[in-house]
């Protein structure tokens, strides 16, 4: 079965530049999707087909996806974006996520 | 502005069939996929399976043989069926949307409901 594999844990500066990095076989082959999840509350979709922001998504939410990673960037990093993110691709139509990645905001 | 929310019981016991429901109000079923994904407690997402509006479903290997997505579109309602639960089913229940209408693949999961927790325990 496909794995994704995201690290714990990534620390950042406030205003500074947080990647969120998402390893996966052949991962550049496939369109990456990335969420955001704070405590208590249900996943929020920040970025869709590798590079797309929805609709109400800053523009500091940008994402790259080439041969086996696909990145999450966040730049200049606020307070309010400490969160958990999760990349998920489908593989034969079946959805994985990878384990996420807890982010802190120093 | 669709919205979804997920209901049903907060307990079930052990050996018996867990069932939510995902009602779904400020649009149709129609040309989406909708999935049922879950939580175990401190632990990540697990994706558990999607329908089509077609009438196509696809489930996780792992809960194949426990799981049945079903719609009533009369109702606009989407639920979830998983059997013979145990301890670790117990989870947040999450039912979302796709974010892109009429793709010819599932997409990223731009809607969501709020959750539901459920407890499997005697």
């Amino acid at each position: 079965s496909y794995e994704l594999t995201q690290p714990l844990s990534v620390s950042v500066a406030q205003g500074q530049t947080a990647r969120i990095p998402c390893g996966g076989n052949n991962i550049g082959n496939k369109n990456v999707h990335w969420y955001q999840q704070k405590p208590g509350q249900a996943p929020i979709l920040v970025i869709y087909r590798d590079s797309n922001r929805p609709s109400g998504i800053p523009e500091r939410f940008s994402g790259s996806n080439s041969g086996k990673t696909a990145t999450l960037t966040i730049s200049r990093a606020q307070a309010g974006d400490e969160a958990a993110y999760y990349c998920q691709v489908w593989d034969t139509s079946l959805g994985v996520f990878g384990g996420g990645t807890k982010l802190t905001v120093l | 502005q669709v919205q979804l929310q997920e209901s049903g019981p907060g307990l079930v016991k052990p050996s018996e069939t867990l069932s939510l429901t995902c009602s779904v109000s400020g649009g149709s079923l129609s040309s989406y996929y909708w999935s049922w994904i879950r939580q175990s407690p401190g632990k990540g997402l697990e994706w558990i399976g999607y329908f089509y509006y077609s009438g196509s479903t696809n489930y996780n290997p792992s809960l194949k043989s426990r799981v049945t997505i079903s719609v009533d579109s009369s109702k606009n309602q989407f639920s979830l069926n998983l059997r013979s639960v145990t301890a670790a089913d117990t989870a947040v229940y999450y039912c979302a949307r796709d974010a892109e209408k009429a793709m010819a693949v599932p997409g990223g999961l731009g809607v969501w409901g709020q959750g539901t927790t459920v407890t499997v325990s005697s």
